[in-house]
């Protein structure tokens, strides 16, 4: 079956570093993408990970366990235009990509 | 105009009325997808286009019609909609075709209203 968790709100200080987990189970599994929608625009991507391991871009790292069907996204020094939602998307079989309900991110001054 | 466009943004429609929702992508993409995107639930993946070609009907009321003429275009036609279709509506496309399914690039979405 296909199942994807991650939590549905997260709060953090504006300079602070949040992680927002994510554990997925999907067919035939590929990779894992993270990717940013602000309130009433839309999702952009941010990253992909294949192999195990961090892959950092700027203040935004997301890493990816295939061992353990578990991966993060790593914000650092939160700025306010951080807060968004954040979805985990894992591509299965067939290049099929799940979105969950994502992640509430607010950061407070 | 750049990146994944769709038009229009806002749209109410009564539930006899027939109407169209157009995406066009200026990637060079070969792959466009229709999502609906409702409050509190994931994104649904109604629709891909690979190539021109459908490869996914995710069990989409027929009351949903998607047509894509060609890479850059994608529509969805709606006719006799009901008031729990009111959501957003977004289109996205990926390069070489699904290989790169996992990084989708998004329009603006439609805000639907069916009343």
């Amino acid at each position: 079956g296909q199942s994807l968790e991650q939590p549905s709100e997260v709060t953090a200080v504006e300079g602070a570093i949040v992680q927002i987990n994510c554990t997925y189970q999907t067919s035939g599994f590929y990779g894992l993408s993270w990717y940013q929608q602000h309130d009433g625009g839309a999702p952009t991507f941010l990253s992909y990970n294949a192999l195990d391991g961090l892959e950092e871009t700027g203040r935004f790292s997301s890493f990816l366990s295939r061992s353990d069907s578990y991966g993060y996204l790593l914000l650092q020094e939160l700025q306010m235009k951080d807060s968004a939602s954040y979805f985990c998307a894992p591509s299965g079989g067939y290049q099929k990509v799940t979105f969950g309900t994502g992640t509430k991110l607010q950061v407070i001054p | 105009e750049t990146g994944v466009t769709q038009t229009p943004r806002h749209l109410v429609m009564g539930m006899t009325n027939k109407k169209s929702l157009k995406c066009e992508q200026h990637l060079g993409h070969n792959a466009m997808y229709w999502y609906k995107q409702s409050a509190k639930k994931p994104l649904e993946l109604m629709f891909v286009y690979n190539f021109k070609e459908q490869t996914e009907n995710n069990s989409v009321p027929s009351r949903f019609s998607p047509e894509c003429p060609n890479s850059s275009h994608l529509f969805l036609h709606l006719h006799t909609l009901q008031p729990e279709d009111s959501a957003l509506y977004l289109c996205a496309s990926s390069q070489e075709g699904l290989a790169k399914a996992y990084e989708q690039y998004f329009g603006p979405g439609t805000r639907l209203t069916v009343t």
